[in-house]
């Protein structure tokens, strides 16, 4: 079966300083991937979906950036980070192919807390 | 006008109770749905997954499409306390690869 691994779970960083995020999925292959931010009583914002490696196309214009090292791999990075970068951070997979129509099914998130 | 419009509740309801969850869209395009829940510092989990008008059962949970009127509803019979979280509508926007767009979610809370 797939599973979708996500860390760290929880993390404090002050302001300016970089983030990594890392997000693995097993149990499939050539998964479309996706990064979506949840803010406090608001629904899901996806951030970034990739369908393949070094394929990542960018929803909003934001202070953060996605990279795809690997097949099943999907990392969220930043350089500098903003208070506005607060958030829960998701990760998610669906099975591949362009015209896909399959559900997407998510990891247990990064609560990210920027002070 | 959102895409997907979902009210924010919070919805609190006695155990055993019918609940019923709702959503309006706006875009008749790619109308495949999907319920998803979100209990507390975790992800969604897939609840239901329709594409056609109608009823779509699944244990204790029906979820109810209406093209006509753009509306998508999620019934939970014989509620239970540990069905106390959050419900997100997604509607499924395919444009190269799948995307979701999701309401804003219902916070729902079932008392013993």
């Amino acid at each position: 079966s797939q599973t979708i691994h996500q860390w760290p779970a929880t993390l404090v960083q002050p302001v300016g300083s970089p983030l990594s995020l890392e997000c693995t999925v097993e149990g499939t292959s050539n998964p479309n991937l996706y990064w979506y931010r949840q803010a406090a009583g608001r629904g899901l914002q996806l951030l970034f979906y990739s369908i393949g490696i070094d394929q990542i196309s960018s929803e909003v214009p934001q202070n953060l950036s996605a990279s795809r090292p690997q097949d099943r791999q999907f990392i969220l990075s930043s350089k500098k980070l903003l208070l506005s970068d607060s958030g829960f951070y998701l990760c998610a997979w669906s099975a591949g192919g362009s015209y896909s129509n399959q559900p997407q099914h998510f990891g247990d998130g990064t609560r990210l807390s920027i002070l | 006008q959102k895409e997907v419009e979902q009210d924010p509740g919070p919805l609190s309801v006695p155990e055993g109770a019918i609940v019923s969850l709702n959503c309006t869209y706006s875009n008749s395009a790619f109308q495949y749905f999907m319920w998803y829940r979100q209990y507390s510092r975790k992800g969604p989990e897939l609840l239901m997954y329709t594409y056609s008008s109608g009823n779509k059962e699944d244990g204790r949970f029906t979820a109810q499409v209406d093209k006509s009127s753009k509306y998508i509803s999620l019934f939970i019979r014989d509620s239970q306390p540990s069905d106390s979280a959050t419900y997100l509508c997604a509607r499924v926007r395919i444009q190269g690869a799948q995307k979701l767009v999701f309401g804003q979610g219902t916070r729902l809370t079932i008392n013993p």
